[in-house]
């Protein structure tokens, strides 16, 4: 099945500064990447996300890149606020008639924190 | 408002009785889906089903169990078999199952004390 490590555990970060959250999977049949945010206590809010066919995608101050060849995606964030601070999960889905279709791998989450 | 509902948020049981979280969607969405997610984890998959009165295990399905005998409704149950029950429980939904995106409720942490 699909496995999806994410790094760092927790990053640490100035307001105004850019994030970046890297992951990679395991499963090369996987084509669809979203990143969730979660608030204390909440569910987790799907914030971006991208398809294998493509390499980049921007929504504001967010972006997500995706490299197939290497397997690895990375979500980026610039002018971070302090409302940005959330635990931040990667996730992987594959194609039909694959082990990990329908079904999403997340990763271990990351801790942002921004200071003001 | 259309959404997913999870109820309660916080519930205690003792250990060795077995506790049923329910999770409600108005999303008229076919597939659903538990996840537990414990502190420094991902979510890890107990539970899916692509459409009512279908469901299958996920990664971790050993002591719970499930039902879905309506669209709207997938209500998980945490048998005393279940040797750490104590987490946060989520449920999702998606319109169908396939590779998009999962909606999320609000979860319920539950303790077994």
């Amino acid at each position: 099945g699909e496995n999806v490590e994410q790094h760092p555990s927790t990053l640490s970060v100035q307001e105004g500064d850019s994030a970046v959250i890297k992951c990679t999977y395991s499963d090369s049949a996987s084509n669809y990447f979203p990143w969730y945010k979660q608030e204390l206590g909440k569910g987790p809010q799907l914030i971006i996300d991208i398809r294998s066919n493509v390499g980049e995608k921007k929504d504001q101050r967010i972006a997500v890149t995706l490299n197939k060849t290497a397997k690895h995606f990375s979500l980026h964030i610039t002018e971070t606020q302090p409302e940005d601070s959330a635990v931040y999960f990667c996730a992987a889905i594959g194609l039909a008639g694959g082990t990990s279709y329908g079904k999403l791998t997340f990763g271990q989450g990351t801790i942002l924190t921004v200071h003001p | 408002d259309g959404g997913i509902t999870q109820s309660p948020k916080y519930l205690f049981r003792k250990e060795g009785q077995n506790v049923t979280l329910s999770c409600e969607q108005n999303l008229n969405h076919d597939a659903m889906y538990w996840y537990r997610q414990d502190p420094g984890q991902g979510l890890r998959l107990i539970y899916y089903s692509q459409i009512v009165n279908d469901f299958q295990k996920g990664d971790i399905a050993e002591g719970y169990s499930v039902s879905r005998e309506k669209k709207e409704s997938f209500p998980l149950t945490v048998t005393s078999a279940q040797k750490n029950p104590t987490a946060f429980y989520l449920c999702a939904s998606s319109p169908v199952f396939s590779y998009n995106e999962q909606f999320f409720g609000p979860g319920t942490r539950l303790t077994v004390l």
